[in-house]
Formats: C-alpha cells, structure tokens, sequence
C-alpha cells in the first residue's frame, strides 16, 4: 500500500515550453502534495506544497508562474513547468501525505526528470 | 529555524562492516527527526522516524537510530553492511513540528558505497 506515482518518468523539452508532471496516489487519498527539487547530487528543496481545492503555498524564491501547481482531487497534483529554460533541468520529486495519516507521514513517488534543451 | 547537516557526503565499508552515517540537527522545538533511502533515480524511502517516543529508533532492512538531544545527533546505524545498502541516505527534521505542517528540511545526503 502507500504507492504514488509520477508521469513522465523523464520527459525531454525544447526550450520555451511547457510541460506539466502529474502526481498521484494511488492507493489512499491524499490531502496534501508535496513537490520538491532535486539537482543532481544534491539535497531535495522543497518548492511548494499543495493541498486539494485550494492554491498551493510556494517557499521563499519559487516562481508561482513559472512552476504552476493544481492539486484538482485527493489523489491528483500536477505541477506544470512554464516557458522551461534549460536551467529548469532537474528531478522534481512529489510526496503524498495521507488524509487519515500522521502530520509527518509521507510517501514519495519515485520522480521525473527533465531535461531542457 | 529548523536545519540539519549530514557529516560526510561520501561514506564507503565493506561488506560486513558496521554502518555509521552521522546527521546533526538544529531546531527550537522538540524535533521530528527522519532518515529516508534513495536508490538510483527513484524518489525516497523512508528508513525510519523519531517522534519524541523511544530514543533508539529501530527501522527497515535492519538500520536503526539513536536520538541524543545533547549532542543534537540522530546517527544512523547498521551492525553489518549488505551490497543492497549501497545508496543515497538523507536525514531531515520537521521544519514546523508544533504546526504540524507536515514540511520537511533535508540534509544534503550522504552516498553509502559497500564494497564485496
């Protein structure tokens, strides 16, 4: 139980696109998505969280255009990379907390790479 | 604020070997403290947790954990050490325990290498 996935698992795009990542649990509903950053060999930085039916929270220096988070149902976020610049490569990482679960219970999906070109 | 800082990021035993793979933590409140695993391109797995009960916290695949709040450590063992452990280990600590926000802060990760 507690499986989340992540669509792409690697995605390639052109400069100046846009590209949205889907998270999604699968077995339990999830009452709060959380979307991290990681470069390579490096910690994971958290970017947003996002909780269903309303707008996610961004931390500090995160572009709320640039990274477009919609956390449409309990077992659905999607986080949408605007106007991506190579610089924007990077593994972006979601989490899920379970709606009966513990305030620190977490379940990470297992990631999507991109790579902007 | 909540941080926490992993000594070494480059750990190597040999197969056999005791695993020690050290995390300091700084909070203002009573911390939870975490130790998740990281395989190869994939996302984390949490190894186990403190949450104020027993000190020594015991988890998966046979690690296990000791809390000290006067050294502000929670160091992260294993007696012997197994070819699958090779990984990426991260330690993190609730950024808002008493908000119960559910927001972590993660070290910078330590790479465990066994070698046979």
């Amino acid at each position: 139980g507690a499986v989340v996935s992540q669509h792409p698992s690697w995605v390639i795009c052109k400069s100046g696109t846009s590209v949205k990542i889907e998270c999604r649990s699968l077995d339990f509903q999830a009452t709060t998505m959380f979307w991290y950053r990681q470069f390579p060999k490096q910690s994971l930085m958290l970017m947003a969280t996002s909780n269903e039916g309303s707008k996610a929270t961004y931390e500090q220096g995160v572009e709320k255009d640039k990274f477009l988070i919609n956390h449409a149902s309990l077992t659905l976020s999607t986080l949408t990379v605007t106007s991506a610049h190579p610089e924007d490569s990077s593994f972006y990482i979601c989490s899920a907390r379970p709606k009966a679960g513990g305030a620190y219970e977490q379940y990470f999906g297992p990631g999507t790479r991109l790579t902007v070109t | 604020a909540q941080s926490v800082t992993q000594l070494g990021s480059h750990v190597s035993v040999s197969e056999g070997a005791l695993v020690l793979l050290r995390c300091n933590y700084s909070s203002s409140v009573p911390p939870y403290l975490f130790w998740y695993v990281q395989y190869p391109n994939q996302g984390l797995q949490l190894l186990l947790k403190y949450t104020s009960a027993a000190t020594l916290v015991k988890g998966i695949n046979g690690f296990e954990a000791e809390f000290k709040k006067s050294e502000t450590s929670f160091h992260l063992t294993k007696p012997s050490a197994h070819m699958s452990d090779a990984a990426e280990y991260f330690c993190a600590v609730s950024a808002h325990p008493s908000g119960n926000t559910g927001k972590l802060i993660f070290g910078q990760g330590t790479t465990l290498q066994v070698k046979p």
